[in-house]
């Protein structure tokens, strides 16, 4: 199986950056996506990124190194509403492999 | 966009007996999936549902525990047999909509099934 690595807490306060890192040791996936989930919500997809480099989509950024097996979220101008788990997935053909998640805790 | 729903939100169960999740989108789509999630942890995938051909399920996960059925392009249901606690989580369809971007799929409000 795939084997996705993220960190299991981050903790900041409103305003700031937060990065998630996410490390896989797989190979031949098409692309790492990137979702959000708030407690007790559904899962919705944030980014993805099929090749080398930076995407951004408002105040989040994903950023994938396929030599370096590594991947991160970048979370800008943190807000309140942003306190919720993040997953990084690798996509093989149609089918999703998820890390653990990363909970992220937004302080005022 | 897709707009899914499922059916229970949640429900608690006696062991050993089984209970049917139902997964309705609001649009026509090829490829629906289910997954279990519990408390806490990750999305692990249970199978694949096609429209009109067998479930395709992961290892560890078999179709005489997790018996699925997808009758149209709009509807599949998911069984949990004979149940244990072990089975307790929430268990999660979702659906590719865009077979340009299979990245991205829409996941439904989940079932939490506790099993006692």
């Amino acid at each position: 199986g795939q084997s996705l690595e993220q960190p299991s807490e981050v903790t900041a306060v409103e305003g700031a950056i937060v990065q998630i890192n996410c490390t896989y040791q797989t190979s031949g996936f098409y692309g790492l996506s990137w979702y959000q989930q708030h407690d007790g919500g559904a899962p919705t997809f944030l980014s993805y990124n099929a090749l080398d480099g930076l995407e951004e989509t408002g105040r989040f950024s994903s950023f994938l190194s396929r030599s370096d097996s590594y991947g991160y979220l970048l979370l800008q101008e943190l807000q309140m509403k942003d306190s919720a788990s993040y997953f990084c997935a690798v996509s093989f053909d149609y089918k999703l492999s998820f890390g653990a998640g990363t909970t992220v805790t937004v302080r005022a | 966009s897709a707009v899914i729903s499922q059916k229970p939100s949640r429900d608690i169960c006696q062991r050993g007996t089984s209970l049917t999740i139902q997964c309705q989108v609001d649009s026509q789509v090829t490829m629906m999936f289910w997954y279990r999630q519990q408390p806490g942890q990750s999305l692990t995938l249970i199978a694949t549902a096609n429209q009109g051909s067998e479930a395709t399920y992961e290892s560890g996960f078999v179709i005489d525990k997790f018996p699925i059925s997808r009758p149209n392009l709009t509807f599949s249901t998911l069984t949990v047999s004979n149940m244990s606690p072990e089975d307790s989580s929430i268990y999660l369809c979702s659906v590719e909509w865009d077979r340009g971007r299979p990245q991205e799929q829409f996941f439904g409000p989940g079932t939490r099934l506790t099993v006692l």
